[in-house]
């Protein structure tokens, strides 16, 4: 079993709707990150979080750590929002950081 | 800023050669990562540097995978001698302070064909 696992693998969705990601983990961490792949490969790091919730524009972020599980949120969602989304977490005990296999993400106009 | 620069863009070479890769991070970063992205095993950390120094190495393959760091704003990952299955985009990224994960800077990557 992956120590980080993503829900959905993939993900079809008309614009406007609201889109969630899921992330588990089984390992103790220190913080999780999201980033956002862009179908061109680009990378952009979205939110590091260690608690609670934070959102950027139509983006939102939370993070549970006694369920070992967050959630990267879109609002609104747009066919630019099309992308793979992925997460990784920061261990605690060896700092090791691992990764989510990524949710592709495609939002129909 | 410019961002991350790496360099080549795009690489193809045979098996056997060697291959080095370049990343110049953001200026006054002092966190650099290389990471490795592969259909099969999606992204990977490989190494991680903090102060030019090497932190982290445990992701690196194999002996004929070598990173350094010789100074703040340059380093280098060499493949010697490369194999096809070394075949992956190379992304570089730089960060600052306050922890491994803290909101990291991407460079556009390097596509590594390796015939």
């Amino acid at each position: 079993k992956n120590e980080v696992e993503q829900s959905p693998q993939n993900l079809t969705a008309q614009e406007g709707e609201f889109i969630t990601i899921n992330c588990s983990y089984s390992v103790g961490i220190s913080a999780l990150h999201w980033l956002q792949q862009h179908p061109g490969g680009g990378i952009v790091s979205l939110f590091m979080l260690s608690s609670g919730k934070k959102k950027h524009g139509r983006l939102i972020a939370t993070i549970n750590i006694q369920e070992k599980h967050s959630s990267l949120h879109i609002t609104a969602s747009h066919p630019r929002d099309s992308a793979v989304y992925i997460c990784a977490v920061l261990m605690n005990r060896d700092d090791k950081i691992i990764f989510g296999k990524g949710t592709r993400l495609h939002i129909l106009p | 800023d410019a961002g991350v620069i790496q360099s080549p863009r795009h690489e193809v070479t045979e098996m056997g050669q060697e291959v080095t890769l370049r990343c110049k991070p953001i200026s006054g970063h002092d966190y650099l990562f290389w990471y490795r992205q592969t259909m099969m095993r999606g992204l990977e950390l490989l190494i991680y540097f903090n102060n030019n120094v090497p932190i982290d190495d445990s992701g690196m393959p194999e002996d004929r995978f070598s990173a350094k760091m010789p100074n703040a704003s340059f380093s280098t990952l060499k493949i010697q001698p490369s194999e096809p299955r070394d075949s992956a985009v190379y992304f570089c990224a730089s960060g600052l302070s306050g922890g491994a994960v803290d909101t990291q800077y991407f460079g556009p990557g390097t596509r590594l064909t390796v015939l």
